[in-house]
């Protein structure tokens, strides 16, 4: 139990679908990150929230929305994905951006 | 780029070796982290050196910093099998970047 909630744990949906992935942590941090881990590649930053306010967007594609409603919840909102998208989906929060990072076990989505 | 590039991409040890992986990055850092990731679940994070540290120690881990020469290693001493897991190194240079990793399997 590593204080950090992803649901679901899987997600299969098609390319017109619109879908949401979840993430809470129980540790009292300020900073919350979206991560991308695709086979062969390196684990790609998504998003960075810092005190619930959005400070790192690593070029990600519209298609990915990211929302951060309060200090404990991180949702990225899913639309009109490509096959290119089916990764595995890590959250992960820090109590400050140099500290370590605690991640959640994923979501394993898979685009039809 | 900045990310960690971790070396060997594979390594195949017998239980009660060592294991050493090495890590390159190219830019100044606030702090160098390592971490570990079993199949199907997510990283966890096993130390953190500071840039002004040369060597750290957590149990049967041992890490090293060189900041000149870019460089870390982790050396897991003693290995068992739990230990097969990809491991990875993250320069902080105000986020972590992490590389591809090095797979580490430990053979009973």
């Amino acid at each position: 139990e590593t204080g950090v909630t992803q649901t679901p744990r899987h997600l299969v949906m098609g390319m017109t679908n619109k879908k949401s992935l979840k993430c809470e942590q129980h540790l009292g941090h300020n900073a919350m990150y979206w991560y991308k881990q695709s086979a062969k590649k390196p684990l790609e930053l998504m998003f960075v929230y810092n005190f619930k306010e959005q400070t790192e967007n690593n070029s990600v594609p519209s298609r990915f929305s990211p929302e951060c409603p309060n200090s404990s919840h991180l949702f990225l909102h899913l639309h009109t994905l490509q096959p290119e998208d089916s990764a595995l989906y890590l959250c992960a929060s820090s109590q400050l951006s140099n500290q370590p990072q605690h991640f959640g076990d994923g979501t394993r989505l898979s685009i039809l | 780029s900045q990310q960690g590039e971790e070396d060997p991409q594979a390594l195949s040890i017998q239980e009660g070796e060592n294991a050493t992986m090495n890590c390159s990055y190219k830019t100044s850092i606030n702090n160098l982290q390592w971490y570990r990731q079993n199949s199907g679940r997510g990283l966890v994070h096993l130390i953190l050196i500071r840039s002004n540290e040369r060597e750290k120690h957590s149990g049967r881990l041992r890490v090293t910093l060189d900041t000149s020469k870019k460089s870390s290693s982790l050396l897991i001493t003693a290995s068992r099998a739990a230990d097969t897991a990809s491991y990875f190194c993250a320069p902080n240079t105000g986020k972590l970047i992490f590389g591809q990793g090095t797979t580490l399997q430990v053979k009973p």
